[in-house]
């Protein structure tokens, strides 16, 4: 079975743009989770979804939004980029057989210049 | 606010080594406790410790909960360096809330 797949792997960009990272989950799962990784802070939950309705909400500024389609895949965007926001971001997927535990991708590595 | 500290933040050992490390949590409605292991991007899930599973083993890694006191441990026993990683802790509370993680603690082993 394919794991969860993110992409890009890494993405450069500049203060004021805009980006879209995409996450496929493991086959069968429904929900998917995103979360900012940074050295300072850890794992910080952004957003989950689940049949394509967002269920949580992490503390995040609006200019962080996702959302999911009908086949569970998942896309995260962030608009008016500040220098802060450079961090890996991780998307993992869950569904009910696995106890809910998280299957996480390998991130997509994000840097503000 | 549910809340999750590790300690050490970061460890340095020598192979062979047995390592503990340390998870307190705060949560309401507690349903279970995660171990991950981050290598280089993508955590890998470890262990679940639940009410009904307080103990947990697998190979040269063991992980205990203590439900009273609010805290687990992970054990690493004869540590090897390809257990060099960040180890991430995670508490879920119930009801599909998300998993809240403690901010991980660096192993490094060296031969």
């Amino acid at each position: 079975k394919a794991g969860v797949t993110q992409t890009p792997r890494y993405l450069i960009k500049t203060r004021g743009q805009q980006v879209t990272l995409s996450c496929s989950p493991i086959s069968g799962h429904r929900s998917v989770s995103w979360y900012q990784q940074t050295p300072g802070q850890g794992l910080q939950f952004l957003f989950e979804y689940f049949s394509e309705t967002q269920r949580n909400k992490g503390n995040f500024p609006g200019r962080f939004s996702g959302r999911q389609f009908s086949n569970s895949r998942s896309e995260m965007n962030v608009s008016t980029l500040e220098l802060g926001d450079s961090a890996l971001y991780l998307c993992a997927s869950s569904s009910r057989d696995t106890g809910e535990k998280l299957f996480f991708g390998s991130g997509t590595q994000l840097s503000v210049l | 606010e549910d809340k999750v500290v590790q300690s050490p933040l970061s460890l340095v050992v020598h192979e062979g080594d047995t390592v503990t490390l340390n998870c307190s949590y705060e949560v309401t409605n507690f349903r279970s406790l995660l171990w991950y292991k981050q290598e280089k991007k993508a955590p890998t899930f470890l262990f679940m410790l639940t009410s009904s599973g307080i103990e947990k083993k697998s190979g040269r890694l063991s992980s205990i909960l203590d439900k009273k006191e609010l805290f687990s441990i992970l054990n690493i026993t004869a540590t090897q360096t390809g257990d060099s990683a960040v180890y991430l802790c995670a508490v879920e509370a119930r009801g599909n809330t998300p998993l809240v993680f403690g901010k991980g603690t660096r192993l490094s082993v060296i031969a």
